[in-house]
């Protein structure tokens, strides 16, 4: 079943800014991974962080954990053009074979 | 390296055909998923292989048959095609390594059952 969830669906922003994105699930992990999608292409790794990080960062982005509220954020700073995709949180449990995708969002970035 | 392939990438069937998606991978990874994706759902997997000689059923399997032919390639049947099948599938292998732990997607089949 999925268990990640993003917020919001579909959010739009200027080149330049800043973009945010939640996911919050339900169950223990292993690790949570962040995934991009660009239109009619298949899913691109981005980050992947682990149950016992809080932190991590590469390049523009920067990834949260709260495992205590079982939420992540990806934060995209200096957005571009390019950056415009849909992203997917995607957990791996402890006991899990297989990650679970959320319903993803969906980012607009315009110059 | 090509990482995952997958044939074809579009294809328009009727109901009550059949079909094998074909998918291969030359990163020399054990395990090889087989998801669908629809609008609005997100990735949901149907079938996947941890090994080679292994399949088992992921969150929705009715409908389609998996095989695992080698280490490399892993092929997905629609025995008779049904339209709630139309979807975009994707195969994917994931990197079991320490420190990484990521998946790697094929480019997807878009697949249209009239």
């Amino acid at each position: 079943s999925q268990q990640g969830e993003e917020d919001p669906q579909a959010l739009s922003i200027q080149e330049g800014e800043n973009a945010t994105m939640n996911c919050s699930y339900k169950t223990s992990i292993n690790n949570l991974q962040w995934y991009r999608q660009n239109s009619g292409r298949g899913l691109v790794h981005l980050i992947l962080i682990r149950s016992n990080e809080r932190e991590k960062h590469s390049g523009r982005l920067r990834v949260t954990l709260d495992t205590s509220k079982k939420s992540s954020s990806l934060l995209i700073t200096a957005s571009r053009a390019a950056d415009t995709a849909s992203y997917f949180c995607a957990t791996f449990g402890n006991s899990g074979y297989a990650l679970n995708f959320g319903k993803g969002t969906s980012l607009l970035v315009t110059p | 390296n090509a990482g995952v392939t997958q044939t074809p990438k579009f294809q328009v069937l009727k109901t009550g055909q059949s079909m094998t998606l074909q998918c291969a991978q030359d990163m020399n990874h054990n395990s090889m998923y087989w998801y669908r994706q629809d609008p609005g759902m997100g990735l949901r997997l149907i079938y996947y292989s941890a090994s080679e000689g292994t399949t088992d059923k992921g969150e929705v399997p009715n409908g389609y048959n998996v095989s695992r032919l080698n280490k490399r390639e892993f092929s997905l049947r629609l025995e008779s095609a049904a339209p709630s099948q139309t979807s975009v599938y994707f195969c994917a292998s994931p990197n079991r390594d320490r420190e990484r732990n990521e998946q790697f997607f094929g480019p997807g089949t878009r697949l249209t059952v009239l």
